[in-house]
């Protein structure tokens, strides 16, 4: 069945860095577009950042630009997120979701937690 | 960046009930309008895409409606795997996509 499970989440410092994968399953990974969300604990859910299914088109969310980086390896339906200089406000569960051809969120992971904290 | 409101921010109602979850939008996003499900622990589970067509695998009891700026999503009789946090979703101008900031559907 279509499935997406993320992983590499864990306790980091400020400033620290992490990178996250998400492994898809179930769906020709190559022809989806790709998200990343996250949701602090208690809160609602944002958006961080989008790959087209070439990885010619890249978004980011303000709060993220220039410090994560997205990427993904078609060859093994692998969706990463590279997060640097993390902050106490990135503590969250991040999910990768996969986008639909109408650009809505269809298919999600359950997440994985990453808290930034010294 | 287009704001989403959702009201209530908590609904409390009993099994069996019709529930009626709002969403507004700060600017229009025509049809383009999700709505999520999400359980304690669990992934968010899409309901409702182009503010009206259920999702696969999603009961009758579950309608969307509306356009523009305003937006609802009624449960018609509530079942107890029904109560849940509730998101509405714009996908007409992203970046970046935005999300209200949920309501939760609890027992009475």
């Amino acid at each position: 069945q279509v499935q997406l499970v993320e992983s590499g989440g864990g306790l980091v410092k400020p400033g620290g860095s992490l990178r996250l994968s998400c492994a898809a399953s179930g769906f020709t990974f190559s022809d989806s577009y790709m998200s990343w969300i996250r949701q602090a604990p208690g809160k609602g859910l944002q958006w961080v950042s989008y790959i087209s299914r070439s990885g010619s088109a890249i978004y980011y969310a303000d709060s993220v630009k220039g410090r994560f980086t997205i990427s993904r390896d078609n060859a093994k339906n692998s969706l990463y997120l590279q997060m640097n200089s993390l902050r106490p406000e990135d503590t969250a569960v991040y999910s990768c979701a996969r986008v639909s051809f109408d650009y809505y969120m269809d298919v999600w992971g359950k997440g994985t937690t990453v808290t930034v904290s010294s | 960046e287009i704001v989403m409101t959702q009201s209530p921010a908590t609904l409390s109602e009993s099994p069996g009930e019709r529930a009626t979850l709002s969403c507004r939008a700060s600017q229009s996003v025509s049809s383009n309008l999700a709505w999520y499900q999400q359980k304690p622990g669990q992934a968010p589970r899409l309901l409702i895409y182009g503010a009206s067509t259920r999702a696969t695998g999603i009961p009758p009891r579950f309608s969307g409606s509306g356009s523009g700026t305003e937006f609802t999503l009624t449960i018609s009789s509530l079942q107890s795997e029904d109560f849940a946090v509730y998101y509405c979703q714009q996908y007409n101008n992203w970046p970046p996509w935005t999300f209200g900031q949920g309501t939760k559907v609890e027992i009475k």
